[in-house]
Parts: C-alpha cells; structure tokens; sequence
C-alpha cells in the first residue's frame, strides 16, 4: 500500500531533550516535507526536499534540523525543543516537481513540558 | 511576499446545497501551483484538487471544481451537492513552481454541513 509513515504519532517530552520524528514513503517520491499546524495558523512549511541530500528552509525553520540521505526517509530534528515547539507535525511526499499531489503521513502530536 | 488568505473562519450550510470556500493569493510570480486539501475531525490531509497558473480550464474532481480567476487571484473550492461527510477543515495552499518550490497554505475555513 502506498503511503507515507511517521513515528511517533504522540510525543510527550521535556525542555532540552533532543527528538527525532521519522518520516518514511514507499512510493519513490523525490519531494519530500515537514509541516506544522498550529489553531488558526494553518499549516507552515518547517522544511523541504527535492530530492537526496537536498535540503531547504520552508517559512518556520528555526530550532529543527532534517536530512535526506536516501530517498524515502526524512527525519525531522528537534535538537533542543521548546514549549512552542508543542505542535501537530506532518510529513509529506510528492512525486518529482508535481508538488500538488502531496501525499500526507498520518500527523504526529508533540508537547514539550 | 507569498500569502494566502481564507478570509472564512466557519461556515455552515445545509446539506445538498452548494458550497463555495473563498481563497485568494498574492504572488508576483507567473508560474505558481494553487491546490485546496480536507482535513477531517480525524485529523487526516486529503488532497482534493490542483490548478495550475497556466491552465486554462477551470479544475474539477468530482464534486469539486476550482474557480480560478487569475486577475483577481482567487482559487475558490466549490463543492457541488454538499453532503455530511464534507464537513471538515480546508485549506488551500500553493506552490511557486520552479522557483524556490516552497508551499504555503491559508489559515483554513472550517465547513459545517447541517442535516
């Protein structure tokens, strides 16, 4: 079955422990994403991937940090997380350029105490 | 700058009628990508429909067609014979294709199908 995976889907964690979200597709897809959504903020673009060791900033990338060193995985970072860090985080996929047909991973829910 | 506004926060219609969820951008580029996704009280992202900036034709999938109006920079989502199943959160995004191939999406407007 094609889909996009993330673990964990819930997160409860302290000030200053570094975490790791993993995000794995299975479709071949080069267009890779992490997005945040946060009440009446939608969705925010954390960061992106076109395609192995390919990495840029969306418009929220402060205090996370990504790698893509194979296609179909792209772990999102949080090094030191903060309380407004506390946030339900997507992955997403995409074939090639087409980045209209994003392909969602089932959301990961995150507080930070 | 890119910008997307979803100037209704909630919206409430009865079931069977039409809907229309009102989106509009800016953006100075030429080349760009507009999409609107569902998002259920389940908390899934489910992408609905794209059009793209040099398109032609007006999008449609299903129930779901995009009126794009690109003078006026709007991509409403209309959605035919509304049903109960509908009610969810949606936003539209977009993309600038090409270019830096960032996506932002609006803040979302809360759809209510009323039986």
């Amino acid at each position: 079955e094609a889909q996009v995976t993330q673990n964990p889907r819930y997160l409860i964690t302290v000030t200053g422990k570094k975490l790791t979200v993993t995000c794995s597709q299975n479709m071949n897809h080069e267009y890779m994403s992490w997005y945040r959504q946060d009440p009446g903020l939608g969705l925010r673009q954390i960061y992106y991937s076109m395609n192995v060791e390919v990495t840029d900033k969306g418009d929220v990338p402060e205090g996370y940090k990504v790698s893509r060193k194979e296609k179909r995985n792209f772990p999102l970072i949080l090094e030191s997380p903060s309380p407004n860090q506390t946030s339900l985080y997507f992955c997403a996929s995409s074939p090639g350029t087409r980045q209209e047909t994003q392909y969602f991973g089932p959301g990961t829910r995150l507080l930070v105490l | 700058a890119q910008k997307i506004t979803q100037t209704q926060p909630g919206m409430f219609v009865q079931e069977k009628e039409a809907v229309t969820l009102d989106c509009t951008y800016d953006t100075s580029d030429q080349s760009y990508g507009l999409f609107w996704y569902k998002q259920p009280s389940s908390g899934e992202m489910i992408f609905l429909i794209y059009q793209g900036s040099y398109d032609e034709q007006n999008a449609t999938e299903g129930r779901y067609s995009l009126n794009f109006q690109k003078a006026r920079k709007s991509a409403n989502l209309v959605i035919s014979a509304s049903q109960l199943g509908d009610s969810a959160m949606y936003f539209c995004a977009m993309t600038r294709k090409g270019r830096d191939d960032k996506i932002i999406f609006g803040k979302g407007t809360r759809l209510h199908i009323l039986p």
